[in-house]
């Protein structure tokens, strides 16, 4: 049963340094990981896709790796502002759950000015 | 292109009454999903169409949830009688036929009193 972890729960930086948020899986086969951001009251948007033949995908200041083999992935933004404060998700889709995301509990960013 | 759209935003209703909720998902999209967050926990999946099919309904929780796709284009999802614990936000995905990313509407948040 693939379980999904993301640590820490809660971060807050002041603008301008980077951010590092951390996503951990059980179970390695998988299709693909997505990492997403929800604002409050609102849907999740997806940031990044990386599928399972992929190391990282980088989108502007976004940047996420993915390590299979460890069951990791990392979700790294530079140079935060105070825009990037949300909460941040990630969610695995296993290869006997075609369509099925597991998703973590997430991570709340604050960016402070 | 129009997003996922979902209806209502918000539905307060008694124990024991009636809901239904309504996702419009990205025109052109085959694949449909379900999920839910209930209070402090992570979001789930309930259910997966493929067009008018249900592929994945292994996340509903009971038989009082109901989830339908007549002609493949919107769905909708009954929850009959609602009990106090079905409270929380159900959102609705759409993903392209073969489509890895889903595209997450912005929820509805149900109160059950």
């Amino acid at each position: 049963k693939q379980e999904v972890t993301q640590i820490p729960a809660a971060l807050s930086v002041p603008e301008g340094e980077n951010l590092v948020l951390n996503c951990s899986f059980t179970d390695s086969a998988i299709y693909n990981l997505q990492w997403f951001r929800q604002d409050p009251g609102k849907g999740l948007t997806s940031l990044l896709l990386i599928q399972s033949s992929q190391r990282e995908q980088t989108s502007g200041r976004l940047n996420a790796s993915l390590d299979k083999s460890s069951g990791r992935s990392t979700l790294y933004i530079a140079a935060s502002q105070p825009g990037d404060s949300a909460t941040y998700l990630c969610a695995v889709m296993t290869t006997d759950s075609w369509g099925k995301l597991q998703f973590g509990a997430g991570t709340q960013v604050v960016v402070t000015p | 292109e129009a997003g996922v759209t979902q209806f209502p935003s918000h539905s307060v209703i008694e124990k024991g009454q009636t809901v239904t909720l309504r996702c419009d998902p990205i025109s052109g999209h085959d694949n449909l999903y379900w999920y839910r967050r209930v209070m402090g926990k992570e979001i789930k999946f309930l259910l997966h169409f493929v067009k008018e099919s249900k592929q994945d309904e292994s996340g509903m929780p009971n038989n009082r949830f109901l989830a339908e796709r007549t002609g493949g284009t919107y769905s909708t999802l009954k929850v009959q009688p609602a009990e106090l614990e079905d409270s929380g936000v159900y959102f609705c995905a759409s993903s392209q036929a073969g489509g890895l990313g889903q595209f997450f509407g912005p929820g509805t948040r149900l109160t059950v009193l």
